[in-house]
């Protein structure tokens, strides 16, 4: 079946480039989602990326696809600490009709001040 | 209204009750969907409304399990006989359905649900 897989913990200095991995099995995944969740908040949407996609740049937001490696990444520039929050990678396939999403199990990221 | 709203934020709950978790999507959006998030993973599906049908209950766990949206608006997730198991964060998420792919869900703030 789908499977979605982060690493669990990043640690990084205020300032300093974050780069959060996912790395997805399902090869038909047309669709790719990163969400931030906050304490005690739902998720929020970030920043998506298509399959016939390389890459997506939004503000301070760069998003890298790699299909052959299933491989996707997240760089947040000059990280601040209100970054500091769970990452979720999620996955989409339309064949599925249903547009229900596969997500990661987060990435933790703690800006240190 | 302006968000998914959840209500309650937080239930407590008896092992072996039943318990009703009521989620407000925005107005006019016809998708809507129930996840359940567990301490430390990610969420995880339950189920998908298309107006006031179930397209899609893959997701949901066993038949203790149910939802309902009967005016294609609100919905309610219901669960009965719970078991400490059920305890974890259910989300809900609503879109227009046209649009789900490239704009993707907003998400409610959740019910936190434990079951003592």
């Amino acid at each position: 079946g789908e499977d979605v897989e982060q690493s669990l913990f990043l640690s990084v200095r205020e300032g300093d480039s974050s780069v959060i991995n996912c790395t997805y099995t399902d090869s038909s995944s047309t669709y790719l989602y990163w969400y931030k969740q906050e304490p005690g908040a739902g998720l929020q949407l970030l920043t998506y990326i298509f399959s016939n996609m390389d890459m997506k740049q939004d503000q301070r937001l760069t998003v890298l696809l790699n299909k052959k490696d299933k491989h996707l990444s997240l760089r947040i520039a000059d990280t601040q600490t209100g970054d500091s929050a769970i990452y979720f990678c999620a996955e989409s396939n339309p064949t599925s009709g249903t547009y229900k999403y596969i997500f990661g199990t987060g990435t933790r990221l703690k800006v240190l001040a | 209204g302006a968000g998914v709203s959840q209500t309650p934020s937080n239930k407590v709950t008896e092992k072996g009750k039943y318990v009703e978790l009521r989620c407000d999507p925005i107005s006019g959006h016809t998708a809507l969907y129930w996840y359940r998030q567990s301490l430390g993973q990610g969420p995880e599906f339950l189920i998908y409304f298309q107006g006031t049908g179930a397209a899609d209950d893959s997701g949901l766990p066993n038949d203790r399990f149910f939802a309902v949206r009967p005016e294609g608006s609100v919905s309610t997730l219901k669960i009965q006989r719970t078991e400490r198991g059920d305890s974890a964060v259910y989300l809900c998420a609503s879109s227009q359905r046209s649009r789900a792919f490239d704009y993707g869900y907003t998400f409610g703030s959740g019910t936190r649900l434990t079951v003592v």
